[in-house]
């Protein structure tokens, strides 16, 4: 079945920079575009990029720019997102989602189990 | 920027009723709107998607509906695990957005 297994809890101080990690496994890694959004109690769920795994372009959300690297990993079937420049707003769990269809239609069928990141001095 | 915004924030509600969640977006978007489902500690549950297409596993007490702007979800015979919180999500414009939920509690 399709999984989506992501990378454990992270502390980070505020400066820091931050991997998660997402490893695919039950369906062809190239055929769906694979997201992250956040989740934190303040802004609620909010959408930050994606990646098209068949040719490694991204697009993130405007506010992410400068600050966000999402990358695939061929032999692994990963993807990873890289955040860097971490403020106390950046606490938040991190998830990892595939779309439902190889057409370009942004929903989401399976999500990760969600990573926490904390951000604290 | 599309606002997706959900009311009513919070439903307290017995088992066996029937509720009816709206979202509504800022501008037109088309029919790209999903739904899902989250409880405590797990990821979001997909439930609908192209604004009233079943997602596999999705009961069959789930309906939706919409277009444009304003969007529904309907739960007839509320049962026990449908508690939690309940998200829409357009994805006819990036960024793609997500409202702020409501939370279907039990009285």
């Amino acid at each position: 079945q399709v999984q989506l297994m992501q990378s454990g809890p992270e502390v980070k101080e505020p400066g820091a920079s931050v991997r998660v990690s997402c490893k695919t496994s039950g369906y062809s890694f190239i055929a769906y575009f694979l997201h992250w959004v956040r989740q934190s109690p303040g802004r609620g769920l909010e959408w930050m990029g994606l990646i098209n795994p068949s040719d490694g372009r991204t697009s993130l959300a405007d506010r992410f720019q400068g600050r966000v690297t999402v990358t695939r990993d061929m032999s692994t079937n990963s993807v990873h997102m890289d955040l860097s420049g971490l403020t106390s707003a950046d606490t938040a769990v991190y998830y990892c989602a595939r779309v439902g269809t190889t057409a370009s239609y942004h929903y989401f069928d399976t999500w990760g189990q969600g990573s926490l990141v904390t951000v604290s001095s | 920027e599309i606002v997706m915004t959900q009311s009513p924030v919070t439903l307290s509600v017995s088992p066996g009723e029937r509720i009816t969640l709206s979202c509504r977006a800022s501008q037109s978007v088309s029919n790209n709107v999903a739904w899902y489902q989250q409880k405590p500690g797990q990821a979001p549950r997909l439930l609908f998607f192209g604004a009233s297409s079943r997602a596999t596993g999705s009961p069959a007490r789930f309906s939706a509906s919409g277009s444009g702007t304003d969007f529904t979800l309907i739960i007839t015979s509320l049962q026990s695990e449908d508690f939690g919180v309940y998200y829409c999500q357009q994805y006819s414009n990036r960024p793609f957005t997500f409202g702020g939920g409501t939370k279907v509690e039990f009285k």
